[in-house]
């Protein structure tokens, strides 16, 4: 089975504030994909990154950084020096060999505060 | 045009009303999806389509009848609505029926039934 866990429902931070979205997962294949979008208010989800499991390098866009960890199964979000724009719900996703589908966490609803 | 594109954007219908939601994608890809997004609910996968053959229906209500005519069109027919049925529905695209490249959404039709 595969399951995709967001425990932060909602988190308000001040502008400037780095933030943290966790997601942890559970897969019992050894091949597969994670994912995180952003769902601003306009309403379209919009791809931030994809990483398959063999590639545990994090990385670094700009102001924003993903740390993967398999000792862990998590898959965490980091925004660095928030701006009112990064407001939006975020969604962590997997997929997996055989799969028809991305598996989507719950979303976690980020408000940056001017 | 380019990405996956929905039509209509909002649409209000009664609930003994027909109607059409429209989805259509200009990237080439050969499986797509509709999923319903309720208000404090999770994303709700509720057709999968690979190469026009519907490969996934995960128990959605006769009231939903989907229709993939080609690779680039997909819509989904809706009769006898009920309220709870208001939703956000989401379009999306993958290149192949295993999305391990992710989705590309399209920008979704919110839909109220009166």
């Amino acid at each position: 089975a595969q399951k995709v866990t967001q425990a932060q429902t909602e988190i308000s931070v001040v502008e400037k504030e780095d933030v943290t979205l966790d997601c942890v997962y559970e897969t019992r294949d050894t091949t597969y994909y994670l994912f995180w979008y952003k769902q601003p208010p306009s309403g379209e989800l919009v791809f931030l990154i994809r990483r398959n499991s063999f590639d545990e390098q994090n990385e670094i866009s700009g102001r924003y950084s993903w740390n993967f960890q398999k000792s862990t199964s998590s898959f965490n979000f980091t925004i660095t020096a928030s701006q009112v724009v990064d407001s939006a719900v975020y969604f962590c996703a997997l997929t997996q060999t055989g799969a028809n589908n991305l598996f989507f966490g719950t979303g976690t609803r980020l408000t940056v505060i001017p | 045009e380019t990405g996956v594109t929905q039509t209509p954007r909002h649409l209000v219908m009664g609930m003994t009303n027909k109607k059409s939601l429209k989805c259509e994608q200009h990237l080439g890809h050969n499986a797509m999806y509709w999923y319903k997004q309720s208000a404090k609910k999770p994303l709700e996968l509720m057709f999968v389509y690979s190469l026009e053959e519907r490969v996934e229906n995960n128990s959605v209500p006769s009231r939903f009848s989907p229709e993939c005519p080609n690779s680039s069109h997909l819509f989904l027919h809706l009769h006898t609505l009920q309220p709870e049925d208001s939703a956000l529905y989401l379009c999306a695209s993958s290149q192949d029926r295993i999305p391990r490249g992710g989705y590309t959404f399209g920008s979704g039709t919110r839909l109220t039934v009166v």
